[in-house]
């Protein structure tokens, strides 16, 4: 079964325009992690956030983190074409850094 | 160096055969997980060795599935007796110890049971 759920299922954006993504999970976590996936291939990492941090930063990403809520959210500002993916959420839970992750978000990005 | 490898891309079985599905991850990396993917699905746990130690196989759906690791490095999933709920993309990742939390993805093994 998933750790958690995804929301939305799908999202269609332009080019430019944010693009804002949720997970929620279900039980406690050592750290929360977002991956993205092109059509047919495999997951690329793209930023981890610890159970005691609430937001971090890369590039053109934002993700925050509400254990109180067990949520976190994805923003992709001023998004490209090359965004066009499925984005995942995937927790840790425990000593082996096994991952529980979402169902996923499609995200298409629109020229 | 390369990055996490998995071969065959694509498999198709017959209900019942029998398949292996090899993973080659990152050279030196410690830690390799199997996940299985179903269409429109998140990744699912299967397995993870630490080295050539099984320490969690809680993930595999049933007694068909095995997996090893016998030297520490490449690892082989093995599906008995094929169902068509079998097919699915399975997924190995490495990472370089228990402690470094980012997993390295291979491009997965496409299974199609008919």
């Amino acid at each position: 079964s998933q750790q958690g759920e995804e929301d939305p299922q799908a999202l269609s954006i332009q080019e430019g325009e944010n693009a804002t993504m949720n997970c929620s999970y279900k039980t406690s976590i050592n750290n929360l992690q977002w991956y993205r996936q092109n059509s047919g291939r495999g997951l690329v990492h793209l930023i981890l956030i610890r159970s005691n941090e609430r937001e971090k930063h890369s590039g053109r990403l934002r993700v925050t983190l509400d254990t109180s809520k067990k949520s976190s959210s994805l923003l992709i500002t001023a998004s490209r074409a090359a965004d066009t993916a499925s984005y995942f959420c995937a927790s840790a839970t425990d000593s082996w850094g096994k991952l529980q992750f979402g169902a996923g978000t499609q995200v298409v990005v629109t020229p | 160096g390369a990055g996490v490898s998995q071969s065959p891309r694509y498999k198709v079985a017959k209900r019942g055969q029998d398949v292996a599905l090899r993973c080659d991850p990152i050279s030196g990396h410690v830690s390799l997980f199997w996940y299985q993917q179903a269409l429109g699905q998140g990744p699912e746990f299967l397995t993870y060795f630490q080295n050539e130690a099984q320490l969690d196989k809680s993930g595999l759906p049933s007694d068909r599935f095995f997996a090893e690791r016998p030297e520490g490095s490449v690892s082989t999933l093995k599906i008995q007796r094929t169902q068509q709920e079998d097919s699915a993309v399975y997924l190995c990742a490495s990472s370089t110890d228990p402690t470094q939390e980012t997993q390295y993805f291979g491009p997965g093994t496409r299974l199609l049971v008919l």
